[in-house]
């Protein structure tokens, strides 16, 4: 069964603690990554699509890699504006969501 | 800029009424667009497919009864909550995926769905 898990759940970082996230996949064939950013109470926003191992993805403090079995997204000297969950989806057949990460950047 | 448009961004309806959900396609024609839901602190759950002029293709699990979907524009789908009930009531969104197999989604913001 296909499946996307994210860890940590939730993630508490002061201002400028650099960190990453994680997301392990298990598909039959992968067709693309994604990292999604969710607000509170909003659509998630589209961050970045990774498709073969090796490949990286940045975005001001924001870096997404990928191996084999997982992706990487990594905080560079976070800010409190980078407080928000962090999804994760897969597409083999269909797009699979992971449940995110929660990120809290404390000022 | 936006690419998809959803209305209403929250909507409160007592039990046993329906509420329509539209969501639109503002940057380009989408024969297909996607339902989900999500509840809190959990993963999205795709409920449909929809494809504009045909019937959508529901997950399993899900009441198409229950959940219409109408596509009848290349840039409107529509999702009916029929008969609502508090159990209902959850966070739902629509998204489109430009042509090309492996493109990613983008989603509109949301609605928050409520049943008293």
């Amino acid at each position: 069964e296909d499946q996307v898990t994210q860890s940590p759940e939730a993630l508490r970082l002061q201002e400028g603690e650099s960190s990453s996230l994680n997301c392990s996949y298990t598909v039959s064939g992968l067709r693309g990554l994604f990292w999604y950013r969710q607000d509170p109470g909003k659509g998630p926003e589209f961050l970045f699509t990774l498709y073969s191992a090796g490949e990286e993805k940045e975005k001001e403090r924001l870096k997404a890699t990928l191996t084999k079995k997982e992706s990487f997204l990594h905080i560079t000297a976070p800010k409190p504006e980078d407080s928000a969950t962090y999804l994760c989806a897969v597409r083999d057949d269909k797009i699979i969501f992971g449940k995110g990460t929660r990120l809290h950047i404390l000022p | 800029g936006a690419v998809v448009s959803q209305h209403p961004s929250w909507v409160i309806c007592k039990s046993g009424t329906s509420v329509k959900i539209e969501c639109r396609s503002l940057d380009f024609q989408a024969t297909t667009m996607f339902w989900y839901r999500q509840f809190p602190k959990q993963s999205l759950m795709l409920m449909a497919t929809s494809n504009e002029g045909s019937k959508a293709t529901y997950e399993q699990g899900v009441e198409k009864d229950k959940f219409l979907i109408n596509h009848a524009s290349l840039t409107l789908s529509t999702l009916t909550v029929t008969s609502a009930h508090p159990e209902d009531s959850s966070f739902y969104i629509c998204s489109v995926s430009r042509q090309g197999v492996n493109s990613p989604l983008h989603f509109g913001n949301g609605t928050r769905l409520t049943v008293t």
